[in-house]
């Protein structure tokens, strides 16, 4: 499977100050990649379909400006937290879709160690 | 829509006993099945799917999980349990139906698995 890292693993930041989170694709170029964000004890929430050289797609309820995400290369997604406040505080997870060719329903998802964000 | 059902908050096993996570799932069109596992503050790890074909998946680390259509089932299993198989558990699913071009899986709210020695 794909090999998904992230940086930071955590980070700790004041309110109103703003966070990127970075998802690389290792071995595979993704053209899709995935955020997700995850309460305590809780599942992963979809937040954002990022696809290489387009816009992102937020569902519904997301801020798209607040949760900025850039796609520019084939290895590389962002997500920057922007004017963060405690209630963002979160596990972030990317993840990256990988298929041979067009994208398939039946491809898997192979997912980043994730971000602890903490915002003070 | 689409949608998963973990009916377990958690599951209690001894090392060396069999042991089975339950998953349901609905869907409108052909269910595609996954499990996966998350180990504390980590990511998910993939372990396995299902597509179509044989109803009997074998995956990762000695998992497997067998596809039930009629009672929309998608149990994860194993013969013997580990403690280092304790982590946090989820099954997900992605419809065909939910709209062209619909990559998204929608998970269930995760089983946290015990082994105790």
């Amino acid at each position: 499977g794909a090999v998904v890292s992230q940086h930071p693993s955590w980070v700790i930041c004041k309110s109103g100050t703003s966070v990127k989170i970075e998802c690389r694709s290792l071995d595979f170029q993704a053209t899709t990649m995935f955020w997700y964000r995850q309460f305590p004890k809780q599942s992963l929430m979809l937040m954002a379909t990022s696809n290489e050289g387009s816009k992102a797609t937020y569902e519904q309820g997301v801020e798209k400006d607040k949760f900025l995400i850039n796609h520019a290369s084939l290895t590389l997604s962002t997500l920057t937290v922007t004017s963060a406040h405690p209630e963002d505080s979160s596990f972030y997870i990317c993840s990256v879709q990988t298929s041979g060719g067009a994208i398939s329903v039946t491809d898997t998802q192979y997912f980043g160690p994730g971000t602890r964000l903490t915002v003070l | 829509a689409q949608s998963v059902a973990q009916p377990e908050d958690q599951v209690n096993v001894a090392e060396g006993n069999p042991l089975t996570v339950k998953c349901t799932y609905s869907v409108s069109g052909n269910p595609y099945l996954f499990w996966y596992v998350q180990y504390p503050n980590r990511g998910l790890q993939f372990l396995l799917k299902y597509i179509t074909g044989d109803n009997l998946v074998k995956g990762s680390y000695g998992f497997e999980a067998e596809f039930n259509k009629s009672q929309t089932s998608f149990h994860l299993k194993k013969p013997s349990a580990l403690v280092s198989d304790s982590a946090l558990y989820f099954c997900a699913v992605r419809d065909i139906l939910s709209g062209a071009g619909s990559y998204q899986l929608t998970f269930g709210k995760g089983t946290k698995l015990s082994v105790i020695p």
